[in-house]
Formats: C-alpha cells, structure tokens, sequence
C-alpha cells in the first residue's frame, strides 16, 4: 500500500507571504503526485500535478517540488491570498491515488 | 456545469436506518469512487468502479452496498447505519490517472 501524510495540520502565514505545505509519502513505487485544495464544505479541487520523472512544476503561483530521494513532496504558493485559506492535501499513486489528512492554510490579513 | 453531483448534502439518521446516497456525473469518466472523510484522517476508499458493471472493495467496505447504475451513477448504500458511519461522503471520477479525480460537494452524514 501507501502511507501519506502531512507534517503540519495547521500553517499560518501573513497575506502576500509565501506558503509552504509538505507531504510525505511512504511507497518508492509510487510515480504520479497531486495537490488537492479543500475550501470548507465543499469537495477537493485539483490544483497540480506531478510525475515522478520530474522534480519541480510550476503552475499559477504554485509550484510542486518532489525530492524522491526521500520521498517528500512540496507545494509553494506565491503571494499567499486570503483566497487560498483552505486545507491542502497531496495524494500519491501508483495503482490508485492515496491520500494525505491535509494541512489547513490561515491566511492572515 | 460539467462535474460531479452528489444528493443529498446533508442527512441524519437514527441508528439502524438505511439510506442511499446518489451520485452522478456528466464527464463519460469511465470510474467512480466513493471515499469517506474523518477529521484528522485522509479521504480512505470506501468502493470504487472501474468500468460500467464491476465494482471492488476499498479500504474500508464493512456497512456499506454499491450499485453502478450506469455510466453516469454510483450509489453508496447503508443498510443499517451505525454512529460510526457519521462522516462526510464524497463521491468522485475519473477517465484515467492523469489530473486526478473530481469530487462531488460531498454529503455530511450524521448518525445518532
């Protein structure tokens, strides 16, 4: 199987700061990565995605890093806006998609 | 708006009721899932269905039935439902792995 998880339940970061989420994930097979954002009461959103033959992608404020030396993935958001309050969770696959508890993202005004 | 449907968003039971939760979606997405999602945990399968009349077991089965009607739906079924079922449900598809799954809103199903 797969065992993900996040290292922090909660962040808070000051608006216009950078934010970093990370994500461990436990099984080396594992060769395709997503971010997910969760606002509250709705359903998670697909926000990026990584394959495991890259180490860095880049989307519209957020970029992924993946380091499978150690098996932890990132994700940045660039100029953190209160838009982006919501919990973040990656997800890792290799048959089918496990999924990490999520950080949740306060951003401070 | 092409995507995921789930009805109803929320409900409450009394133990040893049953009820049906109702999925749809309108992408031709070939698979379909059910998770559940408990604080402090992450979203664990519950059935899936990779194609129009199979379904498979997830992680967590026990309490619950599935029918994939058709392409476009997937219904979770609780036959008896337990306190332990009080959870948050969603339903999500997919064509292949590339971009991952689309979720539902999700249904917040309490149990007393």
């Amino acid at each position: 199987g797969e065992s993900v998880g996040l290292h922090l339940p909660t962040l808070s970061v000051q608006e216009g700061d950078n934010s970093i989420i990370n994500c461990a994930y436990s099984n080396s097979a594992s060769d395709y990565f997503i971010w997910y954002k969760q606002e509250s009461g709705k359903g998670p959103q697909f926000i990026i995605d990584i394959r495991s033959n890259m180490d860095k992608r880049q989307g519209q404020r957020v970029t992924v890093l993946l380091n499978k030396t150690v098996k932890h993935l990132s994700l940045q958001i660039a100029a953190t806006q209160p838009g982006d309050s919501a919990v973040y969770f990656c997800a890792a696959a290799f048959n089918k998609f496990y999924f990490g508890s999520g950080t949740k993202l306060n951003v401070k005004p | 708006n092409a995507g995921v449907t789930q009805t109803p968003k929320f409900q409450v039971l009394k133990t040893g009721q049953s009820m049906t939760l109702q999925c749809a979606q309108d992408m031709n997405h070939n698979s379909m899932y059910w998770y559940r999602q408990d604080p402090g945990m992450g979203l664990r399968l519950i059935y899936y269905s990779a194609s129009e009349g199979t379904t498979d077991k997830g992680e967590v089965p026990n309490g619950y039935n599935v029918s994939r009607l058709n392409k476009r739906e997937f219904s979770l079924r609780l036959e008896s439902a337990a306190p332990s079922q009080t959870s948050v449900y969603f339903c999500a598809s997919s064509q292949d792995r590339v971009g991952g799954y689309t979720f539902g809103s999700g249904t917040r199903l309490t149990v007393v």
